[in-house]
């Protein structure tokens, strides 16, 4: 079993849906959780930072971090076509910023 | 721009050629990051820097790849006698690790290799 799990998708959506994207984990030490943004060979943007659990919001962005049941997910309001690209979590253990664990990417379509 | 600059962008080689990355961090982070990407799947760590010492390898790193951070400002990550196996796109990240322990990881835009 992968310590990070993410389902690849691909997701096609209309523009202006609600977007969820969901990972799950295996190690309960992990303290720190991240969403990162990534067209076609670019690299990772950073979009969303969360420590521990609960809940961040960053404009049309939310991420939620949910320890108990090893979970998190992040949604994506009124969604554009820019949005389009693959989303990844990644996560990391405390004090510990050198090794992020990544989840595999969802790849997400937003359609005119 | 003050992003994570990497050199060159891309790169095609011919196998048992060696080849050299270059990345330039964020301004004043200490800590650098090698990672490396193939398509359809996540980021894999290679090695990391703390100013200029190196300080985690991983075992994805074999011999034939060196890292080095001299001064604690660029690195360089040199492949050795490419193997068509190596052709991944090579991230290099960096981050300044701050007292109350947030460490946010800021990636640049990676340098494709294509070993043919």
């Amino acid at each position: 079993q992968k310590e990070v799990e993410q389902d690849p998708g691909p997701l096609s959506v209309p523009e202006g849906a609600i977007v969820s994207l969901n990972c799950t984990y295996s190690n309960s030490a992990f303290q720190y959780f991240m969403w990162y943004r990534q067209y076609s060979r670019k690299g990772p943007e950073l979009l969303m930072y969360t420590y521990s659990s609960g809940n961040k919001e960053d404009g049309r962005f939310t991420a939620q971090v949910d320890k108990s049941s090893k979970y998190i997910s992040l949604f994506i309001r009124d969604s554009q076509p820019s949005d389009s690209a693959t989303y990844l979590c990644a996560m990391s253990l405390a004090g510990n910023n050198r090794k992020l664990i990544w989840g595999l990417g969802t790849s997400l379509a937003v359609n005119p | 721009d003050t992003g994570v600059s990497q050199d060159p962008r891309h790169k095609i080689t011919k196998r048992g050629q060696n080849v050299t990355f270059r990345c330039d961090p964020i301004s004043e982070h200490n800590r650098l990051y090698w990672y490396r990407q193939t398509l359809g799947q996540g980021p894999e760590f290679l090695t990391y820097f703390q100013n200029e010492a190196q300080l985690e390898k991983s075992r994805l790193l074999s011999d034939r790849f060196s890292a080095e951070r001299p001064k604690g400002s660029f690195s360089t990550l040199e492949i050795q006698r490419t193997e068509q196996g190596d052709s991944a796109m090579y991230l290099c990240a960096s981050s300044l690790v701050e007292t109350d322990r947030r460490n946010t990881i800021y990636f640049g835009e990676g340098s494709w290799l294509t070993v043919v």
